[in-house]
């Protein structure tokens, strides 16, 4: 089974601040990779997927960016943080067999001050 | 994408049987019904997932008529730690990739 790795836990950073966000996957290989944003009290918001080495469609324009360097690494990016960026972000994998079952990683807990 | 519609918010009491209805009226016919249990602060959880009729695993149930225009979820006897908020999510992954969109989920709360 898939299982995916998350760091940090949680972070506060100081607006215009960079950021990267890392996530790792095991357990798979060729997954389909994706960051999910979560908003207090809110539903899951796709910001970023891929699909292999290289390969990112973004959904929402927005000062982030994603990188997949290598086949089950996903990094999120920021060159300047802005306080709208705070929020849970969660890092996700699917193969071509799911289904739509998706495994998320245990998030990172973003606060811009 | 097939877009879902759920009750917001539930309230239960423990040892009660739970139902949480999805409508997807425009769900595709390869389309597959996932749901996700999140509690604070942890990413969604699977719980079920089903293609027609009737699934059932250790913690839940998943009715889905023969139109497949909705599907409940059911919890049978929930408890305090069932708290939490339940995601419906409809469409399918291929191998070449896509994503599936989860609406606002509803958000369980089971008192004593």
């Amino acid at each position: 089974s898939q299982t995916i790795h998350q760091w940090p836990a949680t972070l506060v950073q100081p607006v215009g601040s960079p950021l990267s966000l890392e996530c790792t996957v095991e357990g798979t290989s060729n997954p389909n990779l994706y960051w999910y944003r979560q908003a207090a009290g809110r539903g899951l918001q796709l910001l970023f997927y891929s699909v292999g080495i290289g390969q990112i469609s973004s959904e929402v324009p927005q000062n982030l960016s994603a990188s997949r360097p290598q086949d089950r690494q996903f990094i999120l990016s920021s060159k300047k943080l802005l306080l709208s960026d705070s929020g849970f972000y969660l890092c996700a994998s699917t193969t071509g067999r799911s289904r739509g079952g998706y495994t998320f990683g245990s998030g990172t807990r973003l606060t811009v001050v | 994408l097939a877009k879902t519609t759920q009750p917001i918010s539930m309230d239960s009491y423990e040892g009660q049987e739970v139902n949480i209805t999805c409508s997807h009226n425009n769900i595709a016919t390869n389309d597959y019904i996932t749901w996700y249990q999140q509690f604070p602060s942890q990413g969604p959880r699977f719980i079920i997932q089903g293609y027609k009729t009737k699934v059932t695993n250790e913690v839940a149930s998943l009715f889905i008529p023969a139109d497949r225009k909705s599907s409940t979820l059911s919890l049978p006897r929930v408890s305090l730690s069932d708290t939490a908020v339940y995601y419906c999510l409809v469409g399918q992954i291929t191998g070449g990739g896509n994503k599936l969109t989860f609406g606002t989920g509803t958000q369980l709360k089971v008192e004593l």
